[in-house]
């Protein structure tokens, strides 16, 4: 059974850099053509991508928010990492991690908010 | 980027009644994806590869369409199919999501 679950610090400051953790199970991300991404959704708006990483590790970006953002994995392949830095309250969204082959989001985690306030 | 244009943005079906939920593409896409996602819930795919059913939804939804324009239709509408409705592409970079078609029942 395939699960996710985002976890991140709930509240931060504008400014600041917002790190984020999709710990994993159910699957391997050393499997040739698994990907996990980043989606964010502002409450009541649509989804945006933000990032991906695939099982060879190699980084893809949204281009509209590239510089801001870093994903990352860690060495035993069950957590996807994503750093977001310079925060504004344009920020403050619902966080999804997903994943599925290639380019399908089969399966998501329940989404952690992110509320970015003074 | 792509972007995906949905239609209607609201509608409302009775019990019975079919649906159909368009998106247009800004330019042509191999594949369309839908998902569902009720209130307070994570998306949930429906529909990959334009007119595959994901594992676990019902035959009553089906997907169809090719280059720039697409569809879903759900055949007929059940109480637990109110909620909101995206379309996505990712033939191109970066993936991009439709905005939206909340489906109410009647």
């Amino acid at each position: 059974q395939v699960t996710l679950k985002e976890s991140g610090p709930g509240m931060l400051q504008p400014s600041k850099t917002l790190s984020l953790t999709c710990s994993f199970s159910g699957f391997s991300l050393s499997t040739s053509g698994m990907v996990v991404s980043w989606i964010r959704q502002p409450s009541g708006k649509s989804l945006e991508w933000l990032a991906a990483i695939d099982w060879d590790g190699d980084k893809y970006y949204n281009p509209s928010l590239k510089s801001r953002l870093t994903v990352s994995k860690d060495t035993s392949n069950t957590q996807v990492f994503l750093k977001i830095t310079s925060v504004d309250i344009a920020d403050t969204a619902t966080y999804y991690c997903a994943t599925g082959y290639y380019t399908l989001f089969a399966y998501w985690g329940q989404g952690t908010l992110v509320t970015v306030s003074s | 980027e792509i972007v995906l244009t949905q239609s209607p943005t609201t509608t409302a079906a009775s019990p019975g009644e079919k649906v159909t939920i368009t998106c247009l593409a800004s330019s042509s896409v191999s594949n369309m994806y839908w998902y569902q996602q009720k209130s307070g819930a994570s998306p949930k795919l429906l529909i990959y590869s334009t007119s595959s059913l994901a594992s676990g939804v019902p035959d009553r939804f089906s997907g169809s369409g090719s280059g720039t324009s697409y569809s879903l239709t759900i055949n007929t509408m059940e109480a637990e199919d109110a909620a909101t409705y995206y379309c996505q592409q990712w033939s191109s970079n970066p993936p991009t999501f439709g905005a939206g078609t909340k489906l109410e029942l009647k």
